[in-house]
């Protein structure tokens, strides 16, 4: 079956450091991740998706790169600040064809220190 | 006034009784998804609807009921709720082009059933 998998530990950096979140996934290469931010109490907020053609995808001071050999993505935030603060959610598709069904994981809760 | 609203926000039940959670959305999308997401594990589908005519399963949908009303309302119901579907549960929609459209959440609904 499809999984995503990510950190389950909080990680904790100071603030104006960069932090960097693992999202590995299993069997074939899906053909586009997505990243959703969520604050407690909050449903998740769609951040970036990047396709599996694509190597990396920036918005602002967020990046995102896909290895489809690693089977991996990794979401980076620079020059982090304490507002970025929450739970990060990579997500895959989960069918074949146009279904829009998604395969999310469970999510790592980033902590920027001031 | 927010896209994607769902009540109520928090509910305390009991076993057995029947509950309704409600959805509704001006985003004009025709997709609509519910999902429950439990601590530790990533968000779950429970029943998804591409339009008003079409209702499909979920990976979880044993023990739920829902009901398309219209284009804007999707509503997820509990016929006899028990404690193991205490969770946090969400309401999403997608636009229906593509299968790699970003989802767009409701800010959740806590169930609580004793």
């Amino acid at each position: 079956s499809q999984k995503i998998e990510q950190n389950s530990e909080a990680l904790n950096i100071q603030e104006g450091k960069t932090a960097t979140l693992t999202c590995n996934y299993t069997n074939y290469s899906p053909a586009y991740l997505q990243w959703y931010r969520q604050d407690p109490g909050r449903g998740p907020v769609f951040l970036l998706l990047i396709r599996e053609n694509e190597k990396e995808k920036r918005k602002e001071r967020l990046k995102v790169t896909f290895d489809t050999t690693l089977k991996q993505s990794l979401f980076h935030i620079t020059a982090s600040q304490p507002a970025d603060s929450a739970t990060y959610l990579c997500v895959r598709g989960g069918g074949s064809g146009n279904t829009g069904k998604l395969i999310f994981g469970q999510g790592t809760t980033l902590q920027v220190k001031p | 006034d927010a896209d994607v609203t769902q009540t109520p926000r928090n509910r305390i039940t009991k076993t057995g009784k029947r509950i309704m959670l409600e959805c509704s959305q001006t985003k004009g999308h025709d997709r609509m998804y519910w999902y429950r997401q439990d601590p530790g594990l990533g968000l779950r589908l429970i029943y998804y609807s591409f339009d008003v005519k079409d209702i499909n399963k979920g990976e979880i949908s044993d023990g739920y009921s829902v009901s398309r009303q219209a284009q804007a309302k999707f509503s997820l119901s509990l016929e006899s709720a028990i404690p193991n579907q205490t969770a946090l549960y969400f309401c999403a929609t997608s636009a229906s082009t593509g299968s790699n459209q970003p989802q767009h959440f409701g800010d959740g609904t806590r169930l609580s059933i004793l």
